[in-house]
């Protein structure tokens, strides 16, 4: 079994729809989640970053994470066409070293 | 202006030949790091560098070596190149100075291995 499992998709909306990828985890250690954006042929780029449980946002992405059933999602509103990317989540147990753990991706096409 | 690239972009080697990956940063950061990416299998880590004289294995390191030539010069290479090593791969740079600690990656090398 896989540390952190992620859906590959892809996963197709129309433009505007609300966008929820998700990912799980089995190793209670992790502490810090990411979310890191992947466009085609290119490296994968910091989205939102988290410490612990709660929820995050930043303008139309919103993270949550949710420690007691080892589930993160990010949200997105109001999808863009430009917002098709493989989406990324990453986990870490601490902050000094960040070895990072990272799910397979999920494939978001937003159709105009 | 990239802040970490990576060279070649593109390279298609036979088995058996060595080849050597660079990657090079302007961020300034001290760690750098090498990922390479499979579809399915997600990123894993090659090896890493804390600074010049700290290298230290990943998860996956065998078949791989690293010299870190400094502090913004970070090669990856393969000994012998195997058709399972072709994948995509990145280098990425960190820092912690902030607390929160980023990794920063490059563009990516495709290497195919017949």
């Amino acid at each position: 079994q896989k540390e952190v499992e992620q859906d590959p998709g892809p996963l197709s909306v129309p433009e505007g729809a609300i966008v929820s990828l998700n990912c799980t985890y089995s190793n209670s250690a992790f502490q810090y989640f990411m979310w890191y954006r992947q466009y085609s042929r290119k490296g994968p780029e910091l989205l939102m970053y988290t410490y612990s449980s709660g929820n995050k946002e930043d303008g139309r992405f919103t993270a949550q994470v949710d420690k007691s059933s080892k589930y993160i999602s990010l949200f997105i509103r109001d999808s863009q066409p430009s917002d098709s990317a493989t989406y990324l989540c990453a986990m870490s147990e601490n902050t000094g070293f960040q070895k990072l753990v990272f799910g397979t991706g999920t494939r978001l096409l937003v159709s105009p | 202006d990239a802040d970490v690239t990576q060279t070649p972009r593109n390279r298609i080697t036979k088995t058996g030949k060595r080849i050597m990956l660079e990657c090079s940063q302007t961020k300034g950061h001290d760690r750098m790091y090498w990922y390479r990416q499979d579809p399915g299998l997600g990123l894993q880590l090659i090896y890493y560098s804390f600074d010049v004289k700290d290298i230290n294995k990943g998860e996956i390191s065998d078949g791989y070596s690293v010299s870190r030539q400094a502090q913004a010069k970070f090669s990856l290479s393969l000994e012998s190149a195997i058709p399972n090593q072709t994948a995509l791969y990145f280098c990425a740079t960190s820092d912690r100075a902030r607390g929160q600690e980023t990794q920063y990656f490059g563009p990516g090398t495709r290497l195919l291995v017949l």
